[in-house]
């Protein structure tokens, strides 16, 4: 079955205390990425991944990391979180995104609801 | 003011009716999405745009470059519609493979 898992669904933690949420997808897609979700403020991305490799920000970058070292997996990375990051986090996936061929279906994660104490 | 606008924010209707939910935008764009929220949080890809039209079952989605707009019309709605319904788009520029979203619109359909 085609998905995008996300692991932790459910997380409390406190001010700096380093975590990770893990992305993995099993269809062999190009692009990933991550959002976030706030009430009254819509998703809005945090960093996406064209391959391999192959990052770039996205609209909201600040106090988040991400690597793409395989293509199935796309780890967000909150080095010292802090209240602010408090959201709910989403990973989606696509074979392509864009272009003219009316393509690029988005597949998303559960989603991860991380609250920073 | 946001790139991507949605209207109305939220809609509640009757079982049977005909929806319509609209999506402006202020930048050239190469492709507009359209999602689906469940109430549990899920998020769905609905359509996919870059030109005219596209129908799924029940649902029509449609696009107007010129005019910066596309709609997502429901046909005989039922209560299992209801959910948040967002758009987003992606820039024209090479390279560039930022989505950027609305708000969404909520939907009730009432039995």
């Amino acid at each position: 079955e085609a998905q995008v898992t996300q692991n932790p669904r459910y997380l409390i933690t406190v001010t700096g205390k380093k975590l990770t949420v893990t992305c993995s997808q099993n269809m062999n897609h190009e692009y990933m990425s991550w959002y976030r979700q706030d009430p009254g403020l819509g998703l809005r991305q945090i960093y996406y991944s064209m391959n391999v490799e192959v990052t770039d920000k996205g609209d909201v970058p600040e106090g988040y990391k991400v690597s793409r070292k395989e293509k199935r997996n796309f780890p967000l990375i909150l080095e010292s979180p802090s209240p602010n990051q408090t959201s709910l986090y989403f990973c989606a996936s696509s074979l392509r995104i864009g272009g003219f061929a009316n393509t690029g279906e988005l597949f998303f994660g559960e989603g991860s609801r991380l609250t920073v104490l | 003011k946001n790139e991507v606008e949605q209207s109305p924010q939220n809609l509640t209707a009757q079982e049977g009716e005909f929806i319509t939910i609209n999506c402006s935008y202020s930048v050239g764009i190469s492709a507009l999405h359209w999602l689906q929220q469940h109430p549990g949080g899920g998020i769905v890809s609905l359509f996919m745009l870059s030109s005219g039209k596209k129908k799924h079952g029940r649902l029509i989605a449609t696009i107007n470059i010129q005019e910066k707009h596309s709609s997502l019309h429901i046909t005989a709605s039922h209560p299992r519609d209801s959910a948040v319904y967002i758009c987003a788009v992606k820039g024209v520029d090479f390279g560039n493979e930022k989505l950027t979203f609305g708000t969404g619109t909520r939907l009730t359909i009432i039995p």
